[in-house]
C-alpha cells in the first residue's frame, strides 16, 4: 500500500530563514514523488518531482527536495523564506495511475 | 498552456438538491480524478476514471457518482446534497504513458450546502 506522511500540519518561519517541510513515504515499488503548493482558494501547482535521474531535485521558486531511499524521505527545503511562500504544501506519491497525498503542511512566514 | 478547468469557483446549494460539478481538460489525458479537500485531512479521492465510461471508486465515494462520456470531461454528481458535503472539490488529470508525470489540477470548486 502507498502512503505519505507529512510531519507538522503547521510550520512557522521568519522571512529569510530556512524552510524545511518533511515528507515520508511508504511504497512497495520505486516511488514517483511530488511536491505541490496550494495558495488560498486555488488548485494545486507542481513545485517539483522526483524522476530517479538525481536524488536532489530542484523546483520552482528556489525550492528543492532530496530523495533518501534509506530514510524513505523526500523533504522539501528552501534556503531563504519569502513572504510569498506562505501557502499549504502537499507531498504526493504516484503508484500506477493513482496519486496518494499527505495531509498537508501550512507554512506561515513571519516578517 | 495546459489546462484543467472546473466550471464553477464557488457554489451554494440547498440540502437535497442534485449538484453537478464539471471538469474539462485539454491535454488528452486518459486519467481523471475528483478529490475532496477538508482542513487537516488533505486530499481524499472520491472517484477515478482511467478511460471514457470507465470509473473506479476512491476512498470516499458514498453520496457521489461520476460520469465520463467524453475523454476530456469528467463530471461529479452529488445525488442529494447534504451539509456534510460542504467542501473544496478538486479535479485533476494525468497521462498514462509516463509513470512520473504529475497530476494537473483545476482551480477548485468551493461548495457550500445550506
Amino acid at each position: 500500500a502507498q502512503s505519505v506522511t507529512q510531519l507538522g500540519s503547521h510550520v512557522s518561519v521568519s522571512e529569510g530563514a530556512l524552510v524545511l517541510l518533511r515528507c515520508n513515504y511508504s511504497s512497495s515499488v520505486p516511488p514517483y514523488l511530488f511536491w505541490y503548493v496550494q495558495y488560498p482558494n486555488q488548485g494545486l501547482q507542481l513545485l517539483l518531482k522526483y524522476t530517479s535521474a538525481a536524488t536532489l531535485v530542484k523546483g520552482i521558486n528556489d525550492f528543492e527536495a532530496e530523495f533518501k531511499k534509506s530514510e524513505t524521505s523526500f523533504h522539501l527545503t528552501k534556503p531563504s523564506a519569502h513572504m510569498s511562500d506562505a501557502a499549504e504544501y502537499f507531498c504526493a506519491v504516484r503508484n500506477f495511475n493513482k496519486f496518494y497525498f499527505g495531509s498537508g503542511t501550512k507554512l506561515n512566514v513571519k516578517p | 498552456d495546459v489546462k484543467v478547468t472546473q466550471s464553477s469557483r464557488y457554489l451554494v446549494k440547498r440540502t437535497g438538491e442534485k449538484v453537478f460539478l464539471e471538469c474539462v481538460q485539454d491535454m488528452d489525458h486518459e486519467n481523471m480524478f475528483w478529490y475532496r479537500q477538508d482542513p487537516g485531512l488533505g486530499l481524499r479521492l472520491i472517484y477515478f476514471s482511467y478511460d471514457v465510461k470507465m470509473k473506479e471508486k476512491g476512498d470516499i465515494p458514498e453520496g457521489y457518482s461520476v460520469s465520463r462520456e467524453k475523454k476530456e470531461r469528467f463530471s461529479l454528481i452529488l445525488e442529494s446534497a447534504s451539509t456534510n458535503q460542504t467542501s473544496m472539490y478538486l479535479c485533476a488529470s494525468t497521462s498514462t504513458g509516463t509513470a512520473n508525470t504529475e497530476a494537473f489540477f483545476g482551480q477548485g470548486t468551493r461548495l457550500t450546502v445550506v
